[in-house]
């Protein structure tokens, strides 16, 4: 069964900096690329980013709200994504999922985690 | 960067109605245009990927049309458990996008 697990979601003040993870099981991690999105409060969906794999050349791509604060990293060896979020800002507050997919679209999806920046 | 709007932003309906929502891109985005269903606090859920393709295991009353820049979802026959939002998305180029959603709600 596919499973995405993510975690580090807190508050934290504007300017400051969070690592969100996300642990995958059962697929093959280093075979699929990921992807972060998030959902502000009552609002839509917003895509932030994703990881091609290795195999693709390992190109990241950002959301123009997020690229130079964001950064997200894969470990294959411990099938795990991240997300460093620096220089938070309030609108980034959001709960974060990580996503992926084996076709078109993404199938899988964890269950979010709350990042919350406000002083 | 590659704009979807859904319409309606929201609707009525009730139990049996056949529902129509609708998803423009400003830009062709061919087939690559995915649907998602969304319930409050829960992840969103595919029904609907390159434009026409079912999701394994959802419900064949979600119907999926249209290529270029004018998408439709349909749902055949409302049940209770459709009363969600839904949202349209094109990975045909990044930074892949969202519609703003539509929520269906019971009249």
């Amino acid at each position: 069964e596919v499973q995405l697990v993510e975690s580090g979601g807190d508050l934290v003040k504007p300017g400051g900096s969070l690592r969100l993870s996300c642990a995958a099981s059962g697929f093959t991690f280093s075979n699929v690329w990921m992807t972060w999105v998030r959902q502000a409060p009552g609002k839509g969906l917003e895509w932030v980013g994703r990881i091609k794999r290795e195999i693709d050349g390992g190109t990241i791509d950002y959301a123009a709200p997020v690229k130079g604060r964001f950064t997200i990293s894969r470990d294959d060896s411990k099938n795990t994504l991240h997300l460093q979020m620096n220089s938070l800002k309030t609108e980034d507050t959001a709960v974060y999922y990580c996503t992926t997919g084996f076709q078109n679209g993404y199938s899988y999806w964890g269950q979010g985690t709350l990042v919350t920046v406000s002083s | 960067d590659i704009q979807m709007t859904q319409s309606p932003s929201s609707l009525s309906a009730s139990v049996g109605d056949r529902v129509t929502i609708t998803c423009g891109a400003s830009q062709s985005v061919r087939s690559f245009l995915h649907w998602y269903q969304q319930k409050p606090g829960k992840a969103p859920k595919l029904l609907i990927y390159d434009a026409v393709t079912l999701e394994s295991g959802v419900s064949s009353r979600f119907s999926g049309s249209g290529s270029g820049t004018d998408f439709t979802l349909t749902i055949s026959g409302l049940q209770p458990d459709d009363f969600a939002t839904y949202f349209c998305q094109q990975s045909y180029s990044t930074p892949l996008t969202f519609g703003g959603g539509t929520k269906v709600e019971t009249k």
